[in-house]
């Protein structure tokens, strides 16, 4: 089944105590993006990748970091947690450019920071 | 920058009313459109898309128009069902990197 995974589904952390929530597809997509998802804000967008190695920053990419060693897995790294980046996190992918395919997203990864 | 507006919710409609949520934007180019779903506890899904002016995205009875002269991209159906409630985002594409959403729109639909 095409799909793309994320996990931790749901995790509570302190803050500074870092962590990485895994994105994984299975549809040999070159494209793959995360997004926080906030009340009243909607998705935004925190970094991508068009290819291994080759990652971007989206709109709020403080706080965060990413890598792209495999075309499958595109982790989303939080060195030192705030509670701020208390959010709803969605891993994404398509097979190209984003505005031509369409974007499969994961189930979610909802994250507290205390 | 660009961006995507959209109606707040929630809107609350009877099955089989007709259904408007209205998107505007802002581009500096020209962008590739978007209607998601997100049902509960779950990931968004796109709904349709539009790539260029005049287009319109269709796909499960909802349509929608890319309107460059107003910078729109309202969703609508004609006849909504209870299996439609859901919150819808209204999307936007530089056509080559990053993608912007709106903040969504919860949509109930009563038996």
């Amino acid at each position: 089944e095409a799909q793309v995974t994320q996990n931790p589904r749901y995790l509570i952390t302190v803050t500074g105590k870092k962590l990485t929530v895994t994105c994984s597809q299975n549809m040999n997509h070159e494209y793959m993006s995360w997004y926080r998802q906030d009340p009243g804000l909607g998705l935004r967008q925190i970094y991508y990748s068009m290819n291994v190695e080759v990652t971007d920053k989206g709109d709020v990419p403080e706080g965060y970091k990413v890598s792209r060693k495999e075309k499958r897995n595109f982790p989303l790294i939080l060195e030192s947690p705030s509670p701020n980046q208390t959010s709803l996190y969605f891993c994404a992918s398509s097979f190209g450019l984003a505005g031509a395919y369409e974007q499969y997203f994961g189930p979610g990864t909802r994250l507290t920071v205390t | 920058g660009d961006s995507v507006t959209q109606m707040e919710g929630p809107v609350t409609l009877s099955e089989e009313a007709f259904l408007t949520i209205n998107c505007t934007y802002t581009a500096t180019g020209y962008p590739s459109l978007f209607w998601y779903v997100q049902y509960p506890g779950e990931g968004l899904q796109l709904l349709l898309k539009a790539t260029k002016a005049d287009d319109k995205g269709s796909n499960k009875g909802f349509e929608a128009t890319y309107r460059k002269e107003t910078t729109s991209f309202h969703l609508e159906k004609g006849s909504v069902q209870v299996s439609d409630s859901a919150v819808y985002f209204c999307a936007l594409s530089d056509r080559v990197n990053k993608f912007y959403f709106g903040s969504g729109t919860k949509l109930n639909v009563k038996p």
